[in-house]
């Protein structure tokens, strides 16, 4: 079965720190595809990066980066120089091949607050 | 840019009246998803269409939860009758055919069942 787990519940920083957000994935598909989303206070769900099984490569946009590890089924989100407006839930997700759908399994997100 | 328009934002009502939520994907997505979100259960998917044929509704509760596609433009997940536990934060997505494609979420719809 798919599953994803992200083993920080929450995490408090001061603004300018850097930090990471640990995603694990399970799943015995040899294709699949990974996300994060961002979830800020307001609510809504905001598409942040797709990266697919084939495509090992990190990735930097901005002061984020995402690290995918195939090795450790690791697909881990970094911000660097954290903004008071990074503060939101961030949830990683896995999903499942087009012939089950392409639904998403979410892990249970990691709560994170960046405080002046 | 557009968007997924989820209808109402916030929705309060008593135990075992009827809930209508209503969703409008994106223009040319032809997937359209249900989830719900809840402290306990985090972000589950209830039910999900591919052009407008409902694929899987396991996660939805089949007594009383029901989800439908009208048309392309208009999604429905409907209760009846509606029970506190069922107070949680509705979200539709809509993305287009194909598991790498992201998808796109609505702002939800804040349900509670007094």
């Amino acid at each position: 079965a798919q599953k994803v787990t992200q083993a920080q519940t929450e995490i408090s920083v001061v603004e300018k720190e850097d930090v990471t957000l640990d995603c694990v994935y399970e799943t015995r598909d040899t294709t699949y595809y990974l996300f994060w989303y961002k979830q800020p206070p307001s609510g809504e769900l905001v598409f942040l990066i797709r990266r697919n099984s084939f495509d090992e490569q990190n990735e930097i946009s901005g002061r984020y980066s995402w690290n995918f590890q195939k090795s450790t089924s690791s697909f881990n989100f970094t911000i660097t120089a954290s903004q008071v407006v990074d503060s939101a839930v961030y949830f990683c997700a896995l999903t499942l091949p087009y012939n089950q759908g392409g639904k998403l399994i979410f892990g249970q997100g990691t709560e994170l607050s960046v405080k002046p | 840019d557009a968007r997924v328009t989820q209808t109402p934002r916030h929705k309060v009502t008593e135990m075992g009246q009827e809930v209508t939520m209503r969703c409008q994907p994106i223009l040319g997505h032809n997937t359209v998803f249900w989830y719900r979100q809840t402290m306990m259960q985090g972000l589950e998917l209830l039910a999900y269409f591919r052009n407008r044929a409902p694929l899987d509704d396991s996660g939805m509760p089949k007594d009383r939860f029901s989800a439908e596609m009208p048309d392309a433009t208009l999604a429905t997940l409907k209760i009846q009758p509606s029970e506190p536990r069922d107070s949680a934060v509705y979200f539709c997505a809509s993305g287009v055919t194909g598991a790498n494609q992201p998808q796109h979420f609505g702002d939800g719809t804040r349900l509670s069942i007094l």
